[in-house]
């Protein structure tokens, strides 16, 4: 069974460093990897996804993420960070094809400083 | 180009009632999945719905149903609600013919049980 871990509670970065979000995964065959973000009372909102070729993904937002096959990593990746980026954020991690359900890591709570 | 609605936003109950959540895809979505999100957690996957039958399914009791219509809406039922039934109740959906493209979530229904 595939698995997500997001191995910090809350990152804190002062507005316009770099921000960083941490995921390791666990699966089966090749892995499809995807981040969201979660605005308080909404849903989850897509971000970005790495399904095979560059280990750079460049997504919404001016995020990007990078996967590491050898240490089985898809951090997730700012520049420079805007209050606005404030959120929940949620590492998944989906099977081989025929198993489409999405397993999530337990997220992390970004706080950007002014 | 309307997304994925779902409804009600809010729902009280108390234990041992039975609950229905409601879920229309995005338009051009044909798989329907549901997913219970737990105070502080990550979404955890109930079961997947396409060509209104259940394709697949995560840990959950069978008190949890559901159900998906020709026009690709679905539902999830809960009977016997405990309070540990409390959650965020998302739903997500997606086309099966994009193999890799990402799910589109709702906005969920919030769910209390006193």
């Amino acid at each position: 069974a595939q698995s997500v871990a997001q191995p910090e509670d809350q990152v804190n970065v002062a507005e316009g460093n770099p921000l960083t979000v941490k995921c390791t995964y666990s699966v089966s065959g090749n892995p499809y990897l995807f981040w969201y973000v979660q605005y308080p009372n909404r849903g989850l909102q897509f971000l970005l996804k790495y399904i095979t070729g560059d280990n750079l993904v460049k997504g919404s937002y001016g995020f990007e993420a990078e996967f590491n096959k050898s240490q089985t990593s898809f951090h997730l990746k700012k520049p420079s960070a805007l209050v606005s980026d404030s959120a929940l954020y949620f590492c998944a991690v989906r099977g081989p094809y025929g198993n489409n359900r999405l397993a999530f890591g337990k997220g992390n709570q970004v706080v950007v400083i002014p | 180009d309307a997304g994925v609605t779902q409804s009600p936003t809010h729902l009280i109950k108390t234990r041992g009632q039975q609950v229905t959540l409601r879920c229309s895809p995005k338009s051009g979505h044909d798989t329907v999945s549901w997913y219970q999100q737990a105070l502080g957690q990550g979404p955890q996957f109930i079961f997947q719905y396409y060509e209104e039958e259940e394709r697949q399914r995560g840990n959950f009791p069978d008190r949890f149903s559901g159900h998906q219509f020709p026009n690709y809406s679905s539902e999830l039922n809960v009977n016997a609600l405990l309070l540990g039934d409390s959650a965020l109740y998302l739903c997500a959906s997606s086309s099966d013919r994009g193999v890799h493209q990402p799910q589109h979530f709702g906005d969920g229904t919030r769910l209390s049980i006193l």
